[in-house]
């Protein structure tokens, strides 16, 4: 079976302009997660969707970051206007939750975003 | 709150040595631990995992105990190998919520 999936694998773009990082999570799975990871803050969770809803947007960082999930195999991860800032690699990571633990969660192999 | 502490880093070891990579937690009920580890350029990949105290988690020479009584997770390895230069994350997966807690990874060079 395919991994998780994200698409670009690199971007590169100039401050002000739309971001969109998109990702297919892998079939099956009904948890799908957004992190960010730099190397002065590691690793960040985003956003996490369970089902295609949202359940915590907490670590979403301002308004200029938005996320969607319109059908269990999609997801988008959305920054207007981007910023130098927002300069990082992001990762999607999809895990499967039944009723009675949890599992692990499996990561893609990132999108690098340079706002320049 | 759930929380993770691992060693800071970064860890460098000659070939063949010893390693230790050490993690603690703070969890209330009965978290789920793992590893992960991330080779430069690529995503996290699972590395091993215990669900329940004294479980052994084990996958490539890695080892690490599932010890409730010091809450701890520490990740060890007999014989290193150049390969497995990498950064390794401690992670805790809690019932509620389902969300990860990640430590902040330790890196780890392997000199021949």
């Amino acid at each position: 079976d395919a991994g998780v999936i994200q698409s670009p694998r690199h971007e590169v773009t100039e401050m002000g302009q739309e971001v969109t990082l998109r990702c297919k999570p892998i079939s099956g799975h009904n948890s799908l997660f957004w992190y960010r990871q730099t190397m002065m803050r590691g690793l960040e969770l985003l956003i996490y969707f369970n089902n295609n809803v949202p359940i915590d947007d907490s670590g979403m960082p301002e308004d200029r970051f938005s996320a969607k999930m319109p059908n269990a195999s999609f997801s988008t991860l959305k920054i207007q206007p981007s910023e130098p800032r927002d300069s990082a690699v992001y990762f999607c990571a999809s895990s499967l939750r039944p009723d009675t633990s949890t599992y692990e969660q499996y990561f893609g192999p990132g999108t690098r975003l340079t706002v320049t | 709150g759930n929380s993770v502490t691992q060693m800071e880093g970064p860890v460098t070891l000659s070939e063949e040595a010893f390693l230790t990579i050490n993690c603690t937690y703070t969890a209330t009920g009965y978290p789920s631990l793992f590893w992960y580890v991330q080779y430069p350029g690529e995503g996290l990949q699972l590395l091993l995992k215990a669900t329940k105290a004294d479980d052994k988690g084990s996958n490539k020479g890695f080892e690490a105990t599932y010890r409730k009584e010091t809450t701890s997770f520490h990740l060890e390895k007999g014989s290193v190998q150049v390969s497995d230069s990498a950064v390794y994350f401690c992670a805790l997966s809690g019932w509620t919520g389902n969300q990860f807690y990640f430590g902040t990874g330790t890196s780890l060079t392997v000199i021949p």
